[in-house]
């Protein structure tokens, strides 16, 4: 079956290092996006891609940066972790023109 | 002109009863509305959406109500069951599901 998954799915990191988090979908979906979950904010878009070399900047971009080589991959790099991007990532997949997007199990994301 | 604002924050329902979740949007560009539901350590899935050509949509107990004029819709679980027990996402978005923007979440307790 056809599915989306993140990993790690836990990671306690310290301020001041990069760390990347996965996500790899295998419906060879164009659209793929990166949100953060905090309590009180529902889903923040941070960066998302509509196709191969394509990214763009969501409302919550900075510290964050994605590259889109392949169809299947969306990797979210934070450049320098801070203890405000303690949070659950979720990273999701969309068809062009489809409504439904797709959402993996998400990473907790705990920096120290 | 982003936001999309949702209420209330908990809910508490007795089994059987009547669930409603409400949500305000600003921005009149929005032509596409689902609701997402999270289950605790998963990724939100797609529950209902509705576009704005229509007032109401209904998928078995779930019903969406949507009011153009008032920039306003809602999600409405008739016969409540312990197992609807989880948190749910109003969102909104231009075209599809290409950049959704949430609003704050609600969860939802279903007393047996």
């Amino acid at each position: 079956d056809a599915e989306i998954t993140q990993s790690p799915r836990h990671k306690i990191t310290e301020t001041g290092r990069q760390v990347t988090l996965a996500c790899h979908q295998t419906w060879n979906h164009n659209n793929m996006f990166w949100y953060r979950q905090d309590l009180g904010h529902g889903l923040r878009l941070i960066h998302y891609s509509y196709g191969v070399q394509d990214t763009n900047k969501g409302e919550v971009s900075d510290g964050y940066s994605v590259s889109r080589s392949n169809t299947e991959d969306l990797p979210l790099t934070l450049e320098s972790a801070a203890s405000s991007q303690t949070s659950v990532y979720f990273c999701a997949s969309s068809e062009q023109g489809i409504a439904e997007a797709f959402f993996g199990q998400g990473t907790r994301l705990t920096v120290v | 002109q982003q936001q999309v604002k949702q209420s209330p924050q908990s809910l508490i329902v007795q089994k059987g009863g009547i669930s409603i979740i409400n949500c305000a949007y600003e921005n009149t560009a929005f032509d596409y509305f689902p609701w997402y539901q999270q289950f605790p350590g998963k990724g939100p899935a797609l529950l209902i959406a509705i576009r704005p050509d229509v007032s109401e949509k209904k998928e078995g107990r779930f019903t969406i109500s949507f009011n153009k004029s008032a920039k306003q819709f809602s999600l409405h679980i008739m016969d409540s069951q312990p197992g609807d027990s989880a948190t749910y996402f109003c969102a909104a978005s231009i075209g599809g599901a290409q950049k959704l923007v949430f609003g704050q979440g609600t969860r939802l307790t279903i007393n047996p």
